[in-house]
């Protein structure tokens, strides 16, 4: 079984600073991850994925993450956040879906609040 | 190239009314998977359907029950409605020969009174 850990459940930054966002997860196979986002009064939309090879990886809207396997952690990360960033993230995990079955396991999510 | 669709966006139902949720997954997908996110938590999920057939099941009650169509859409239906019922409803798709990646609807925001 796996499990995913969001260590903060809030993140406050200004406009233009960086920010980092924390994942940590558990398993005992081989797993894909991802971070989805969340807009208020919406669905998830999928940010970034990390399913193999280059342990960087890039998203849509300037997110990056970096896949750490000895440390099982998988943190978002922006170089620049705007007002529009505000929104809530989801770190989820799963696993390779070797018999055509794939579920996600997700965090509890980190709040991201971007002021002027 | 449409997305995931799910159908009502809204609804409200009294506690032991049934409801029923729709989803058509997104063009060249044939797996649908129910996820339900209570406020302030993260999506969990309830079950999986693939070629008709329930293939996976969450910690979910037997109350929560669903069906997949030929043509791939799904519905999830949710009997004996608790207070606790209330949450959004995500549908999500994938395709088992399209890659590893697994994209959701708007949901359904369902509300128990």
């Amino acid at each position: 079984a796996q499990s995913v850990t969001q260590l903060d459940s809030q993140v406050p930054v200004f406009e233009e600073a960086p920010v980092e966002l924390r994942c940590n997860y558990s398993s005992s196979v081989s797993v894909y991850l991802f971070w989805y986002v969340q807009y208020p009064n919406q669905g998830l939309q999928l940010l970034l994925k990390y399913l193999s090879g280059s342990t960087l990886v890039k998203g849509i809207n300037g997110f990056e993450a970096e896949f750490n396997k000895s440390q099982t952690s998988f943190h978002l990360r922006k170089p620049s956040v705007h007002i529009s960033d505000t929104a809530e993230y989801f770190c989820a995990v799963s696993d390779h879906g070797g018999t055509g079955f794939q579920k996600l396991v997700f965090g509890t999510g980190t709040r991201l609040l971007v002021s002027p | 190239d449409a997305g995931v669709t799910q159908s009502p966006t809204h609804l409200i139902k009294t506690r032991g009314q049934q409801v029923t949720l729709r989803c058509s997954p997104k063009s060249g997908h044939d797996t649908v998977s129910w996820y339900q996110q209570a406020l302030g938590q993260g999506p969990q999920f309830i079950f999986q359907y693939y070629e008709e057939e329930e293939r996976q099941r969450g910690n979910f009650p037997d109350r929560f029950s669903g069906h997949q169509f030929p043509n791939y859409s799904s519905e999830l239906n949710v009997n004996a409605l608790l207070l606790g019922d209330s949450a959004l409803y995500l549908c999500a798709s994938r395709g088992t020969r399209s890659g590893n990646t697994i994209y959701f609807g708007e949901g359904s925001w369902l509300t128990v009174v």
